[in-house]
């Protein structure tokens, strides 16, 4: 019983590249999410895929694009990474709809941009 | 504008002793409130969550308080220890997408 992997666990990028982040679920959850946390700011939401084939956008999505690949698999997607995205990303899903237990999260990627 | 304020960064509290995290909240339209726990290095875990309907709920040594009036919500965890010593957030679901609203979060230390 996985829950929530995502791939790497850590990762360090120049300024300007670009990479992926991976996650799935193996739940059977219709809804999937990328948070990012910094120091003092919490867990702030990029993306959201309520079901599959569709995304939204979250509180904080520029610099970032995501892929619901299929009902398990959910990436995030750094095309030009910045300094400021350097922080900690956790993907979580859930069943969807108002829930008393909310979301499983991941492990976490904790990213570095030089 | 937070919707969810956690206005306490930290919190220091001696073991056996009770642990008291706050939560206030600025839509009253929101259907469950929840705590998350989260150790260094690991991805946040659900602790214990509050129907909007209750004003009360209790699992073990954790029991979360919410007064409506007030927009507040409470975690207590009586007898504190040790391995409680973590980053709690508060967060609330109010949509019909469940997403949750995550405070700014709490770390509590439980000193022996």
């Amino acid at each position: 019983n996985a829950g929530v992997t995502q791939t790497p666990k850590f990762q360090v990028l120049k300024t300007g590249q670009s990479m992926t982040l991976q996650c799935a679920q193996d739940m059977n959850h219709n809804s999937m999410y990328w948070y990012r946390q910094d120091p003092g700011m919490g867990l702030r939401l990029i993306y959201y895929s309520a079901s599959e084939g569709t995304t939204d956008k979250g509180e904080v999505p520029n610099g970032y694009n995501v892929s619901r690949l299929n009902k398990r698999e959910f990436s995030l997607r750094l095309e030009s990474a910045a300094p400021s995205q350097t922080s900690v990303y956790f993907c979580a899903s859930s069943a969807g709809g108002t829930t008393s237990y909310g979301y499983t999260f991941g492990s976490g990627t904790r990213l570095t941009v030089v | 504008d937070q919707q969810v304020k956690q206005n306490s960064p930290s919190l220091s509290v001696q073991e056996g002793r009770i642990s008291i995290l706050n939560c206030d909240y600025t839509n009253s339209m929101f259907d469950y409130f929840l705590w998350y726990k989260k150790y260094p290095a690991e991805g946040p875990t659900f602790l214990i969550s509050i129907s909007s309907i209750k004003d009360k709920n209790e699992d073990g040594r954790f029991t979360v308080f919410l007064n409506k009036s007030a927009k507040h919500l409470s975690l207590h965890i009586v007898p504190s220890q040790p391995g409680d010593s973590a980053v709690y957030f508060c967060a609330a679901d109010g949509g019909s997408q469940g997403n949750l609203i995550f405070g700014k979060g709490t770390k509590l230390s439980v000193k022996p």
